[in-house]
């Protein structure tokens, strides 16, 4: 059974910096990986999907990689702001199911 | 297109009352997924389905949970005789095709169920 997990829970960074959250799984048999972001009170909003042929995906100051083989992903957030702060969570698609992590807690601070 | 659709956004139920929760997918979808998030924690997959048929019911409590997804009208999550650990956020996604492979799923706001 898969199983996700997300270092750390819980991150508190001044504004500006780069920062790293990582994922791991254990099943490596994925179709994808996906980042979410989610606000307090708020549903989902999809980041970056990464095919499990991928290697990384880029969308502005967010960069998603995925390393299949030893069942790790990293979200990579530059020149961070307040308003990244929110929970970020990672899936790993088993094929009609996501497998979801605990979730990162990112708190930028002015 | 309007998104993944849910209602209500918060409901309160009583103990032993039943829970009905509706989800819209995105125009075009077909393919319905249901997850539970706990406070504090990820979410857990529920139940996959299609028009009329379920998939993979593998997440779903073995009683008094109940998913549909009709051939007109949104899916319904139906909790029966709720009790207080059923409190929590209830979402739905939606996908064009078959799993979710290869697809970015949509997720809805959620229903927060609050049991009292």
């Amino acid at each position: 059974k898969q199983e996700v997990t997300q270092i750390p829970a819980a991150l508190s960074v001044p504004e500006g910096e780069n920062l790293v959250l990582n994922c791991s799984f254990t099943d490596s048999a994925i179709y994808n990986l996906q980042w979410f972001r989610q606000d307090p009170g708020k549903g989902l909003t999809s980041l970056l999907l990464i095919q499990s042929s991928q290697r990384e995906q880029t969308s502005g100051r967010l960069n998603a990689s995925l390393d299949k083989s030893s069942g790790r992903s990293t979200l990579y957030i530059a020149a961070s702001q307040p308003g990244d702060s929110a929970t970020y969570l990672c899936a790993a698609d088993n094929f009609n199911k996501f497998y979801f992590g605990s979730g990162t807690k990112l708190n930028v601070k002015p | 297109n309007a998104g993944v659709m849910q209602n209500p956004r918060h409901l309160v139920r009583r103990r032993g009352q039943e829970a009905r929760l509706r989800c819209s997918p995105m125009k075009g979808h077909s393919h319905v997924y249901w997850y539970r998030q706990l406070p504090e924690e990820g979410l857990k997959f529920m139940v996959y389905l299609q028009k009329e048929n379920i998939i993979d019911e593998s997440g779903m409590p073995k009683e008094r949970f109940s998913a549909e997804f009709p051939k007109e009208g949104p899916s319904i999550l139906r909790i029966q005789q709720v009790v207080r650990g059923d409190s929590a956020a209830y979402f739905c996604a939606s996908s064009p095709t078959s799993g979710t492979g290869g697809n970015r799923a949509f997720f809805g706001q959620g229903t927060r169920l609050t049991v009292v």
